[in-house]
């Protein structure tokens, strides 16, 4: 699991409320990102960061923010939670800097629910 | 835009049985392609990776073949184990983009039946 911990596991939150996850790791790795999984969608890019106050924007970055203030914790953070961000949070972290043989490692994911 | 679309979207198979299951992707240009599986209530773990110039990679009893002139690829599993069972993502990542823009398949719902 390259270890990587993801931390809550579950949470049940109301709409309007903020929402904070935090991954782990403890390998140093450069790379971190957030997906989103859901039915009917593969799984969805939200942010990745690529070093210490290093992000970008996945392909649904709305309503979401992260932070990377140490190598080691990537957090996402949902500002005002919607119903629309009920869904399954993975992080993952990449094992090496070549786009050619970069293995991705993932997290045991977090289920978020708003109601 | 990029996509990846997997086929069947689940089998059900008996243990012992071989199955394969396909991938078709729209991704360019391309950098590799990975095939993952997925537990149920797990995350991803990576089964194979493969870039353009291999057409066939194995992992155990995991065989994956890459056609990049037809932009197709499948997931051999031989003699299935009721432990094979789980989603099979087929991901393509793009070439000459910022890092970590991966395309993701809904994956191949693989239920193995005793």
């Amino acid at each position: 699991d390259a270890g990587i911990t993801q931390s809550p596991r579950h949470k049940v939150t109301e709409t309007g409320t903020p929402v904070t996850l935090r991954c782990h790791q403890t390998e140093n790795h450069r790379y971190m990102y957030w997906y989103r999984q859901d039915p009917g969608h593969g799984l969805r890019l939200i942010h990745y960061s690529y070093g210490v106050k290093d992000t970008d924007k996945g392909e649904v970055s709305d309503g979401y923010s992260v932070s990377r203030s140490k190598t080691e914790d990537f957090l996402l953070t949902l500002e005002s939670a919607t119903s629309s961000q009920t869904s399954v949070y993975f992080c993952a972290i990449s094992t090496t800097d070549s786009l050619l043989t970069d293995t991705q490692y993932f997290g045991p994911g977090t289920r978020l629910t708003v109601l | 835009k990029n996509q990846v679309e997997q086929s069947p979207q689940s089998l059900i198979i008996l243990e012992g049985k071989n199955c394969t299951l396909q991938c078709n992707y729209t991704v360019s240009p391309f950098s590799n392609l990975r095939w993952y599986k997925q537990d149920t209530g797990r995350g991803p773990v990576s089964l194979t990776i493969m870039t353009f110039s291999e057409n066939t990679k194995s992992n155990g009893r995991y065989t994956a073949t890459l056609d990049a002139d037809t932009k197709q690829s499948s997931l051999h599993i031989t003699a299935s184990q009721l432990s094979d069972s789980a989603s099979y993502i087929c991901v393509v990542s793009a070439g000459g983009t910022s890092y970590g823009k991966l395309t993701f398949g809904q994956g191949t719902i693989l239920t193995v039946h005793p």
